[in-house]
């Protein structure tokens, strides 16, 4: 049971430099989210999409642009990498969104470092 | 404005001791989900407990409890007989009805459990 598979674990970054995180999930999730993790500050939402085909801002979207092709897989892409989202990324899913009870399943986590 | 606050960044408990981590939350929402992860060191998000609004009775899991009270809105996870395992990295996070974005998450607790 692969679950929520992020890839690359790590990563480091010259500032300018661009990247793209790959999340993947097996359990056919509607629903997939980027979250990046800061000290004192939880998760805050980068981007989600509600299925294939479509993507929509969360909280702090700036900086950051997201693909979803295929249902299984969400990209997350840097096109110009700063030192302010040096980070941990969480890619997550769920069957749907619209049902309060929805648990995110969560990937493993990327710490990216940009220098 | 912050929707769930974890006002306590840090906190120790001895070892077979209970411990409860406060979680307060803000929504106009009469739907809605609130939710416990835990984040140990190894960094993965681990799914804990659930709490529907409309649940007349408090969420239990094994030795995790979850102390609703609705009109407070406050939702304060219970740890009994505490053991170091438990020491990690707690989240509370709320899921408003209809919305598939909005699931946000406190600023976290570390709790160390000690010998």
């Amino acid at each position: 049971n692969a679950g929520v598979t992020q890839t690359p674990k790590f990563r480091v970054l010259k500032t300018g430099q661009s990247m793209t995180l790959l999340c993947a999930q097996d359990m056919n999730h509607e629903y997939m989210y980027w979250y990046r993790q800061d000290p004192g500050m939880g998760l805050r939402l980068i981007h989600y999409s509600v299925g294939e085909g479509t993507t929509a801002k969360g909280e702090v979207p700036d900086g950051y642009n997201v693909s979803r092709l295929k249902k299984q897989n969400f990209l997350l892409g840097l096109e110009s990498a700063a030192p302010s989202q040096t980070s941990v990324y969480f890619c997550a899913s769920s069957y749907s969104g619209t049902a309060t009870n929805e648990k995110l399943f969560f990937g493993s986590g990327t710490q990216l470092s940009v220098l | 404005a912050q929707k769930i606050t974890q006002t306590q960044p840090g906190m120790f408990v001895q070892e077979k001791e209970a411990v409860t981590l406060d979680c307060t939350y803000d929504t106009s929402d009469p739907s809605y989900g609130l939710f416990w992860y835990k984040q140990p060191s190894s960094g993965e998000m681990i799914f804990l407990i659930y709490q529907g609004s409309y649940d007349q009775q408090n969420a239990t899991e094994g030795r995790y409890s979850l102390n609703f009270q609705k009109a407070r809105k406050s939702a304060n996870l219970v740890i009994s007989a505490s053991q170091l395992g438990d020491s990690a990295m707690y989240f509370c996070a709320m899921r408003e009805g209809g919305y598939g974005q909005n699931f946000v998450f406190g600023p976290g607790t570390r709790l160390s459990v000690l010998p």
